[in-house]
């Protein structure tokens, strides 16, 4: 079973404020990914991870920034939350192979509503 | 460039009748494609997926998917809808290096009594 976490599930916050979303999975994955998803839509890919004090910017740009200082763990930080930044971001992580059929498995999500 | 278009936002569906749900794709590469599914509140879950092996390929919860060169098809049916199957349907293709996805825009499936 797929073990991907983040925290908080929710989280209501003003503007201006500095914030940071954990996401963390035990299955020892190299690669790691963070999406927004507004209500409806797709998913977007902000930020990826091919291991270690590696990180990359997605498709889509994102005031948003990112570390990846332990294998398990890759937390996404906004410095000033606006209320542009509402949405919902789900962490996902994929096996080692490195080939691209490889699946994703993703957290539960957490949703952002910046007021 | 890859990219992937699901026709119908919303699907309805008696419960017992068939589903189905569309996707297309366009990919410069050989592609891989996903199918997952999102339940209110969650994350998402892989459904079944296809990486140019069978062509038809069979998931969890009785679902399946048929892929379709010719017609640059991956769609996804199930012979007989269930309540449980009310959700947010994700196709999607990978693309280029890291096993990075391409979503589309999802089908929400409703399934009436």
């Amino acid at each position: 079973e797929a073990d991907i976490y983040q925290t908080p599930r929710y989280l209501v916050i003003g503007t201006g404020k500095k914030i940071t979303l954990e996401c963390s999975q035990t299955m020892g994955h190299d690669k790691m990914y963070w999406y927004q998803q507004d209500p409806g839509m797709e998913l977007h890919l902000i930020h990826y991870s091919y291991g270690v004090n590696s990180t990359e910017k997605g498709d889509l740009s994102s005031e948003s920034t990112v570390s990846r200082i332990r294998t398990e763990h890759f937390p996404l930080t906004l410095e000033s939350a606006r209320p542009s930044h509402t949405s919902q971001y789900l962490c996902a992580s994929s096996a080692t192979s490195g080939r691209r059929g490889d699946e994703q498995f993703f957290g539960p999500g957490t949703r952002l509503t910046v007021l | 460039a890859q990219s992937v278009t699901q026709l119908g936002s919303h699907v309805s569906v008696s419960e017992g009748a068939l589903v189905l749900l569309r996707c297309n794709y366009s990919s410069s590469v050989p592609p891989y494609l996903f199918w997952y599914v999102q339940y209110p509140n969650q994350g998402l879950q892989l459904l079944l997926k296809y990486t140019s092996a069978a062509t038809l390929v069979k998931g969890i919860n009785g679902f399946e998917a048929e892929f379709k060169k010719s017609e640059t098809s991956f769609h996804l049916t199930k012979p007989s809808a269930h309540m449980s199957d009310a959700a947010e349907y994700f196709c999607a293709v990978s693309s280029g290096g890291y096993n990075k996805l391409i979503f589309g825009a999802g089908t929400r499936l409703a399934v009436h009594p």
